[in-house]
């Protein structure tokens, strides 16, 4: 099984901050790799597939980055309304895994 | 508009079974794969099982295999979760989850949750 790891496991931003969150596969998964934003009580949300593709609606501020092992969320400019809990994904091979999350909180 | 309605689940004690139902309307459901995601109270996302559009291949994390049931019915639009021999951790909000293409696991659409306790 493909573990993800991600890091950091929380982090504390100020609205307008620029924000990076990595995650790193146990091996390569080329670019199958997506991240979703999570709010409490409510469904994920996908927010880039494909390693570095916005998923349709979501705001320009987010963008990814990587392949193989390595990957990169990063909000340029952290706005209230992203305050949440993010994940990523490897859909490179069954078992589906994810990583551990990371809970962006206000600082 | 693509909505996913998940029902089944409650309160059952150690090594009782439910089956967890996801009504899915809005898209051409027996084209996509579907899949079940749960979360534990306070922890990550954990992928369950999939099963392809016509329930030809069907895959199931190892936490899960020889217990649970993944299934189908393409005439209703309705996905299926058979749970049995159900323990403490399994315990979680189950969702289940649309792929955003026919082929790709990435899941764009995700219905509301079900919540299984498994409690004594």
């Amino acid at each position: 099984d493909i573990q993800m790891t991600q890091s950091p496991s929380s982090v504390s931003a100020s609205v307008g901050d620029r924000v990076t969150i990595t995650c790193q596969a146990s091996q390569g998964i080329s670019s199958w790799l997506a991240w979703y934003q999570q709010k409490p009580g409510k469904a994920p949300k996908l927010l880039i597939y494909a390693a570095s593709s916005l998923q349709s609606g979501v705001p320009s501020r987010f963008s990814g980055s990587g392949s193989g092992t390595d990957f990169t969320l990063t909000i340029s400019s952290l706005q209230p309304e992203d305050f949440a809990t993010y994940y990523c994904q490897q859909a490179n091979s069954f078992p589906l895994t994810f990583g551990g999350g990371t809970k962006v909180e206000i600082k | 508009e693509v909505q996913l309605v998940e029902s089944g689940g409650g309160l059952v004690q150690p090594g009782g079974s439910l089956r967890l139902s996801c009504a899915a309307s809005g898209f051409t459901f027996n084209s996509y794969a579907m899949s079940w995601v749960r979360q534990a109270p306070g922890k990550g996302l954990e992928w369950v099982s999939v099963i392809t559009g016509s329930g030809g291949s069907i895959y199931y994390a190892d936490s899960v295999k020889g217990r649970f049931t993944i299934s189908r019915d393409n005439s209703k639009n309705t996905l299926y979760l058979q749970v049995n021999s159900l323990r403490a951790e399994d315990t979680a909000v189950y969702y289940c989850a649309k792929g955003r293409t026919v082929t790709t696991p990435y899941f764009e659409y995700w219905g509301q949750g079900t919540l299984v306790t498994v409690s004594s």
